[in-house]
This record gives C-alpha cells, structure tokens and sequence, in this order.
C-alpha cells in the first residue's frame, strides 16, 4: 500500500482558500486518491475522489499532477464550519487484495474568525 | 436508510471483562470494517469483511475477534479488555462492483463507540 505524507495542521482565516498537499511517492497504477474529513467526535466522511488531473464537486476540488506523487485538496472560502481533521488516502482500485483502506494522522485544519 | 450504527455510544469496562461492538448497515453493502482511533493517532483498522462468512485483520488486529455472518451485522468482540483498549471506535461499510476493490468506494462511518477500560 502506497503510504501517504501530508501536514500535521494548517492554521486558515475565513473567507480564505485552503491548499493541503498529500506525497504518496509510491503510488501505484491502480491506485486512486482519495480525501475524509472529520470532525469532532464524529466518523470521517468522503469528501472527494481522483485518479489524475482534477477534480472538482461542490465541496472541493482535487489537484493531481502527471506523475501522480502528490495531490492537493483544494477547499474554497473556508468558513469555520470546515475546522476539521482532512485525512488522505491512497487505495488500490481494481484488486480486492488493495481493499484495506489505511487512515494516517491526517492534517488537522483550524479555521479562524 | 439508518446508514451504519452503531451500539452502543458509550462502554466503560474493567479490565479483563468482555463485551461484542454491535455494527449494522442496511445498505447491502458487502464491505465492513473496523477502527479504532486513539488522541493524536488518527484511525487505525482492526479488522475488515469483504462479505458474509470472510473476515480478515487489519493493523491491529490483537485482542480483538469479528465474524460476520450476515451481510447486515459485524460485530467486534473484545476478548479480555486491557486499558491500551480506550479507544474511540468506528464502524465502516462500502460496496463495490463484483470482484473489485473495495476501497474505491464512497466508505460510510457510523458515529462511534467510546469504550474506556479501568
């Protein structure tokens, strides 16, 4: 399983767009990226998915260059409703052996008025 | 739908007691897992079903037993609790196209189990 790397915590003010970069170097060919968001004492939830280019859905856009090592979760004029934990997560999309979905740390974002 | 729940919301246990997480989705999805989520550690996965009759470990998986014998219900059963068992813990299902990866689905979460072992 490609393992991922992003920040431990980002620090916003409303109003302001978020960038969080995700580094899974060793991404696979099967593999698609995909972001959770978590709040206080409540089970994460999908946020958005992609396997190259972009994405975008009316919560965030996904940023994922040609070689796929990185990806940036893009979250537009945040309010402090969106101070949460943002998780990445790099999972096999083809093979039943990849079904495993690992959670790491994630990157807890904290959005000021 | 309910979506998955979980029962119940809060457990205090002393140590060496045991007890069995309820999970129930009624989705049909085939995919089920665990985690359990510690301060400052993210989630971390014990142990997950790809359909009724198959488990396997995850991470963490010691200490802990599951079966699934429907596709509604995974229970997680905790043996002999030990305090290094206090833990938040969240119950996961998702479905898929025959034969494929589960992990490229939309996963839904329960809303958590809060067990502390004295």
């Amino acid at each position: 399983l490609a393992k991922t790397t992003q920040p431990i915590s980002m620090d916003s003010y409303e109003g302001q767009e978020v960038n969080i970069t995700c580094s899974h170097n060793n991404i696979a060919t099967n593999d698609y990226i995909t972001w959770y968001q978590q709040f206080p004492s409540q089970g994460p939830r999908f946020i958005i998915q992609g396997y190259k280019t972009k994405v975008t859905n009316e919560v965030a856009s996904l940023f994922i260059p040609a070689d796929r090592k990185s990806s940036t979760l893009s979250l537009p004029r945040v309010s402090l409703s969106d101070t949460a934990v943002y998780y990445c997560l790099v999972g096999d999309m083809v093979n039943q052996a990849g079904t495993a979905l690992i959670f790491g740390k994630g990157t807890t974002l904290s959005v000021s008025s | 739908n309910a979506g998955v729940t979980q029962t119940p919301k809060f457990q205090v246990l002393k140590t060496g007691q045991s007890m069995t997480l309820q999970c129930a989705q009624d989705m049909n999805h085939e995919y089920m897992s665990w985690y359990r989520q510690d301060p400052g550690m993210g989630l971390r996965l014990i142990h997950y079903s790809v359909g009724a009759g198959i488990t396997d470990q995850g991470e963490v998986p010691n200490g802990y037993n599951v079966s699934r014998s429907t596709t509604e219900d995974f229970p997680l059963r905790l043996l002999s609790a030990a305090p290094s068992q206090t833990s938040v813990y969240f119950c996961a299902s998702s479905y898929s196209l025959a034969g494929g990866s589960f992990s490229a689905y939309e996963q839904y979460f329960g809303p958590g189990t809060r067990l502390t072992v004295t």
